[in-house]
C-alpha cells in the first residue's frame, strides 16, 4: 500500500547549523504534502506545506522541496535554534484525501 | 491554540474498563479525525468522520468505535481496555476532509491503563 518512508529518525545538530529531513513515498497521485512540528507532550502543528504545483517553499527559516519525478520531499531548517528541537513529521495526501504519515525525524539541537 | 478541544487531558483507569474521549473541531470544521500515538511513535489514523457519517477508517481495533454528533463535536470509545491502549489520543479537524487542506491537531488525552 502507500507508505512514506522519512529519514533520518533521529538527527543532532549543532545550534546555528542547518538540518534537513527527507521523505519519499511511492504513489505518484499526491498532491499535497504538509509537515507537522510536535515538541514533548504536545499537539502536532502544522509548519509548512507544499502542494504539487510547485517546486519550493519558504517561510522565514524553513523550506520544503518537492521533487515530484523522484518522489520525495525535504524539510530545510536553517541557522537552528534550541526551540527548533522536537519531533517533525511529513506527510502526504492521498487520493481519498487521507494523510499517510512519515515515522518522524526527533531533531535535536546541540548548544 | 488550534480551536480543537478535546477532554479530558488525563485519563487513568483499569484494565478491562472502558472511556470516552471527547472532541469539538474548529468552528466552521465538518470533518474530524482520531489518531493514537503509542510513546516515542508516529501518529496512527483510527477513523474520520465528516458530518456525522464515517468517512475513513484506519487501523482501528474492534474494542474501539466513534462518532459524530449533529452539533459536530465526535467521541472516542474505547472498551475492554488493556496495557497496551495505554497512548497519547488525539483528534484533528478540517474544514471538509475533502480537499488539500490543513488538519488541525487538538491537545490530546493521554490515557493511562493500569
Amino acid at each position: 500500500g502507500e507508505n512514506v518512508e522519512q529519514h533520518p529518525s533521529t538527527l543532532s545538530v549543532q545550534e546555528g547549523d542547518s538540518a534537513v529531513i527527507k521523505c519519499t513515498y511511492s504513489d505518484s497521485a499526491s498532491n499535497y504534502f504538509p509537515w507537522y512540528k510536535q515538541e514533548l507532550g504536545k499537539r502536532p502543528q502544522l509548519i509548512i506545506d507544499i502542494r504539487s504545483n510547485v517546486g519550493e517553499k519558504k517561510d522565514q527559516r524553513i523550506a520544503v522541496t518537492l521533487n515530484k519525478t523522484a518522489k520525495h520531499f525535504s524539510l530545510h531548517i536553517t541557522e537552528t535554534q534550541p526551540e527548533d528541537s522536537a519531533v517533525y513529521f511529513c506527510a502526504k495526501m492521498d487520493s481519498n484525501y487521507q494523510l499517510i504519515w512519515g515515522a518522524g525525524t526527533k531533531l535535536i539541537i546541540k548548544p | 491554540d488550534s480551536g480543537v478541544t478535546q477532554t479530558p487531558k488525563h485519563l487513568i483507569t483499569a484494565t478491562g474498563q472502558r472511556v470516552t474521549l471527547r472532541c469539538s473541531p474548529r468552528s466552521g470544521d465538518l470533518s474530524v479525525y482520531w489518531y493514537q500515538q503509542s510513546l516515542d511513535q508516529g501518529l496512527q489514523f483510527l477513523i474520520q468522520y465528516y458530518n456525522g457519517e464515517e468517512r475513513a477508517k484506519g487501523n482501528i481495533l474492534e474494542r474501539f468505535s466513534a462518532q459524530q454528533f449533529p452539533d459536530l463535536h465526535s467521541e472516542l470509545n474505547l472498551s475492554s481496555l488493556e496495557l497496551g491502549d495505554s497512548a497519547l489520543y488525539f483528534c484533528a479537524s478540517s474544514l471538509s476532509g475533502r480537499a488539500q487542506e490543513t488538519q488541525y491537531f487538538g491537545p490530546g488525552t493521554r490515557l493511562l491503563v493500569l
